[in-house]
């Protein structure tokens, strides 16, 4: 199973943009990256993936390094809704299947 | 989400006893998984089936096993629970690699 590496924990003040960091140096090329994040007593949400471009929705940004080693979820500009534990997944190709790691809490500050 | 319902959202039972959980999908999504979340481990894949009758082994399997008869049930069965099968279960569902996945809003399950 492919395996990503993220923070722990990273705070950030509301209204301002987030930058969470993940690495999966052992990704394949046909790995789809993943993130998804998870409030309190909820189970996980969707918010982006993509595979070698960069990709933007209403929710965030994705950002993926060039040799793909790593990627960048950004949120443009925090509230305290985006307080969340989030999670950084490759999707690989074999079996479909997807292996979540333990993700970052991110905190907002009023 | 409204298009996946996990039932009983809580459950208390006793060791030994077997004990199964439902997810119920209404967006004909091909495939359905099982995690458990633990304090520390994050979501930890059980099973998953890509098709009726079609399943396999996650990375926690051992206990565990599922059934899925018609595209929308997907069936967890604990044959006899252990205290270690303390968790909170969660249904995923999807209809491919190009795609984000849906999730339940969980079963708590205690063993005592």
């Amino acid at each position: 199973d492919a395996k990503t590496t993220q923070p722990n924990s990273m705070e950030s003040n509301e209204e301002e943009p987030v930058h969470l960091p993940c690495n999966h140096s052992t990704i394949s090329g046909t790995d789809y990256i993943h993130w998804y994040r998870q409030l309190p007593s909820q189970g996980p949400e969707y918010v982006i993936h993509g595979l070698t471009s960069n990709v933007n929705n209403r929710m965030a940004s994705l950002a993926i390094a060039e040799d793909r080693k790593s990627s960048t979820l950004i949120l443009h500009r925090a509230t305290l809704r985006d307080a969340a534990v989030y999670y950084c997944i490759l999707q690989e190709n074999t079996g479909n299947q997807f292996y979540f790691g333990t993700g970052t809490s991110l905190t907002v500050i009023p | 989400d409204a298009g996946i319902t996990q039932s009983p959202r809580h459950k208390v039972t006793e060791t030994g006893t077997p004990v199964t959980l439902r997810c119920h999908q209404t967006e004909n999504h091909r495939y359905m998984y099982w995690y458990r979340q633990d304090p520390g481990h994050g979501l930890r894949l059980i099973h998953y089936s890509y098709g009726v009758k079609d399943t396999d082994k996650g990375e926690v399997s051992d206990g565990y096993s599922v059934s899925r008869s018609k595209t929308e049930d997907f069936l967890l069965t604990l044959e006899s629970a252990t205290s270690s099968q303390t968790s909170v279960y969660f249904c995923a569902t999807g209809t491919g690699l190009n795609y984000g996945y849906t999730f339940g809003s969980g079963t708590r399950l205690t063993v005592v």
